[in-house]
């Protein structure tokens, strides 16, 4: 969408491997949002940022890690990924903390075999 | 327990057959509760914010209302290109900055 881009689109990592996802945005927004999408359980927030470098964890936030140097970049990453991280993974701004729907991203679609 | 369910699971309509979705909700101080929708591949798309009950809004084929237990999205006279997977979400005082996603309605709109 216009805005907003994540990279890469898919990708395919072994077990053990570190990634990182990335979302950049054009829009200045303050607030930027990590989710995952799975089947049968909705999108469920990892991590979100309200500035740079200040970053706090969501519902599943176990085995992953943020960060946040510049307004316009936000990072995901996992450490060491596992069989059970193999989802979609989708970047989400706005500018205000409430009340105001997400902009998201097009999604990456990991496996980790 | 699912604080955000969503149903039907999945509906089929013949082109202009109209129908509702749900989205019922057990949150106490509910700030927002949100429409999108969400094609094959992509993501989701704001439609609405609802934030009180009572309150309607409306995006051509589309009319979310508001109660305090569940919202409806109406789709009158559907066609195919209204297909799509229709999520909504919840933001209360309880989740703080986490909005909870309902696992979303798949509707197909036949020609």
């Amino acid at each position: 969408d216009a805005g907003i881009t994540q990279s890469p689109r898919h990708k395919v990592t072994e077990t053990g491997t570190p990634v990182t996802l990335r979302c950049h945005q054009t829009e200045n927004h303050r607030y930027m949002y990590w989710y995952r999408q799975d089947p049968g359980h909705g999108l469920r927030l990892i991590h979100y940022s309200y500035g740079v470098k200040d970053t706090d964890k969501g519902e599943v936030s176990d085995g992953y890690s943020v960060s946040r140097s510049k307004t316009e970049d936000f990072l995901l990453t996992l450490e060491s990924a596992t069989s059970s991280q193999t989802s979609v993974y989708f970047c989400a701004i706005t500018e205000f903390s409430s009340n105001y729907g997400y902009t998201f991203g097009s999604g990456t679609r990991l496996t980790v075999v | 327990e699912d604080q955000v369910t969503q149903s039907p699971e999945a509906l089929r309509l013949q082109e202009g057959e109209s129908s509702s979705l749900n989205c019922s909700y057990t949150v106490s101080g509910l700030r927002g509760l949100f429409w999108y929708r969400q094609d094959p591949g992509k993501g989701p798309e704001f439609l609405f914010t609802l934030y009180s009950a009572g309150e309607e809004k409306e995006k051509e084929r589309l009319k979310a209302t508001l109660t305090k237990k569940e919202s409806f999205l109406h789709i009158t006279a559907p066609n195919p290109e209204d297909s799509a997977t229709y999520l909504c979400a919840v933001q209360a005082a309880d989740y703080g900055q986490n909005f909870v996603f309902g696992p979303g309605t798949r509707l197909s709109v036949l020609p």
